[in-house]
């Protein structure tokens, strides 16, 4: 039972320097978010999608762009990595019962 | 104003107390309603649902407080392994949206 899975696990990044988180998920879920959490502020949604094709802006989008091309994938996207940015990343799905389920996260660290 | 607020402790207790924890929430909008537990360096995982009538799940309880807004989880009989941090969660139907506080953590010692 995979669920949501997450990569990479670790990420080390130069100021300015891009990359692209993936998460994948395997129940067939209509809905997945992107989420920041840093020490003492709880998750931060970043941007979700209410299905395939479809991506909104959630409360800290800025410097950050994504995708959902295909149902069981949603991309995170870094441009241009700012140390601002150095953060653990999670991603959750859920399938309508608003139970979310969470990849392992990705910690990321911009120098 | 944050839209869910928790106590960040920690909570240091021996095993075997009785802990609860309060969480409050600013938009009355708000329809569902979790706790969720995080372990270090871990993903949240889903605790339990908060239902306006209350709940109940071995150990844990959970109260919901429309009219003032917050949200409680009761402890009984501490564990070791109920040593955690507790994400209090709302759910805005309209907005697809889920508000996390920050966590309120929890040590449990022998």
């Amino acid at each position: 039972n995979a669920g949501v899975t997450q990569t990479p696990k670790f990420r080390v990044l130069k100021t300015g320097q891009s990359m692209t988180l993936l998460c994948a998920q395997d129940m067939n879920h209509e809905y997945m978010y992107w989420y920041r959490q840093d020490p003492g502020m709880g998750l931060r949604l970043i941007h979700y999608s209410v299905g395939e094709g479809t991506t909104a802006k959630g409360e800290v989008p800025d410097g950050y762009n994504v995708s959902r091309l295909k149902k069981q994938n949603f991309l995170l996207g870094l441009e241009s990595a700012a140390p601002s940015q150095t953060s653990v990343y999670f991603c959750a799905s859920h399938g309508g019962k608003n139970i979310q389920y969470f990849g392992a996260g990705t910690r990321l660290s911009v120098l | 104003r944050k839209e869910v607020e928790q106590d960040p402790g920690p909570f240091n207790v021996p095993e075997g107390a009785t802990v609860a924890f309060n969480c409050t929430y600013s938009n009355s909008a708000s329809q569902s309603f979790f706790w969720y537990r995080q372990d270090c360096r871990k993903e949240p995982k889903l605790l339990m649902s908060v239902y306006s009538s209350g709940n109940e799940d071995g150990r844990f309880t959970a109260q919901l407080n429309r009219a003032s807004q917050y949200i409680s989880l009761l402890i009984r009989d501490s564990k070791l392994s109920d040593s955690a941090t507790y994400l209090c969660v709302v759910n805005i139907y309209n907005f697809n949206k889920f508000y996390f506080g920050s966590g309120t953590k929890l040590n449990v010692k022998p």
